[in-house]
């Protein structure tokens, strides 16, 4: 069964790029299946996919932050990462990495981690 | 259009059936995914594609579509499956993927 496990900084100063690692475990984060993904979630609020990035490096991004975010893989350590730039009060939220099979679900999901962005 | 909407709070008798829907143009293209979040957790895949459940969610969770709507059916609903719902389709016309709003579900 998959795993993944968010990893980074807590607290981000405003302006500031929010980078985020997401370690996969139990399967190989290159197999063609899948596609991984970002997704966060504002305190009290709804989900929002960010963006996801193939095995091969293939890249798409939610419109409303494609100016702001990179999400970028590196398949020798099991890892993708999310930065976040310039960002402000309104980014902080819970972020999660997701697997999504074949990119129609998102199947495992990792535990969350919170990100404030504060000064 | 981008959106996928859902009631926000729905309430079912224990024991009862209770339908969640989630209506937006996507969805007379793409089947949605659900998903089960309870409090201080991360979502739980419970509905994907036509009518299909992951390993381990039980029989009594189904979904179904028809047009730009979609709906999670609970038949018999247990106090565990209080949580708040969320559809999640491909949007028809940009390439992104868009969850609803989410349903808080009480199941009384």
């Amino acid at each position: 069964q998959v795993q993944l496990q968010e990893s980074g900084p807590g607290l981000v100063k405003p302006s500031q790029t929010l980078s985020l690692t997401c370690t996969v475990s139990g399967g190989s984060i290159s197999s063609g299946s899948y596609f991984w993904s970002w997704i966060r979630q504002p305190a009290g609020k709804g989900l929002e996919w960010i963006g996801r990035i193939s095995a091969s490096g293939s890249t798409i991004y939610n419109p409303s932050l494609k100016s702001r975010v990179t999400i970028s893989i590196d398949t020798s350590k099991s890892q993708f990462s999310l930065n976040l730039s310039s960002v402000t009060a309104a980014d902080t939220a819970v972020y999660y990495c997701a697997s999504a099979y074949f990119g129609s679900y998102f199947d495992y999901w990792g535990q969350g981690t919170l990100v404030t962005v504060s000064s | 259009s981008s959106e996928l909407t859902q009631d926000p709070a729905v309430s079912v008798a224990l024991g009862q059936t209770v339908r969640i829907t989630c209506q937006g143009d996507s969805l007379r293209s793409y089947y949605p995914s659900w998903y089960q979040q309870k409090p201080g957790q991360a979502p739980v895949l419970v509905i994907y594609g036509k009518n299909n459940r992951p390993s381990g969610i039980p029989d009594r969770f189904s979904g179904s579509s028809s047009g730009d709507t979609a709906s999670l059916t609970i038949t018999g609903a247990q106090a565990e499956d209080e949580a708040v719902y969320y559809c999640n389709s491909r949007d028809n016309s940009a390439n992104q993927w868009v969850f609803g709003g989410g349903t808080k579900l009480t199941v009384l």
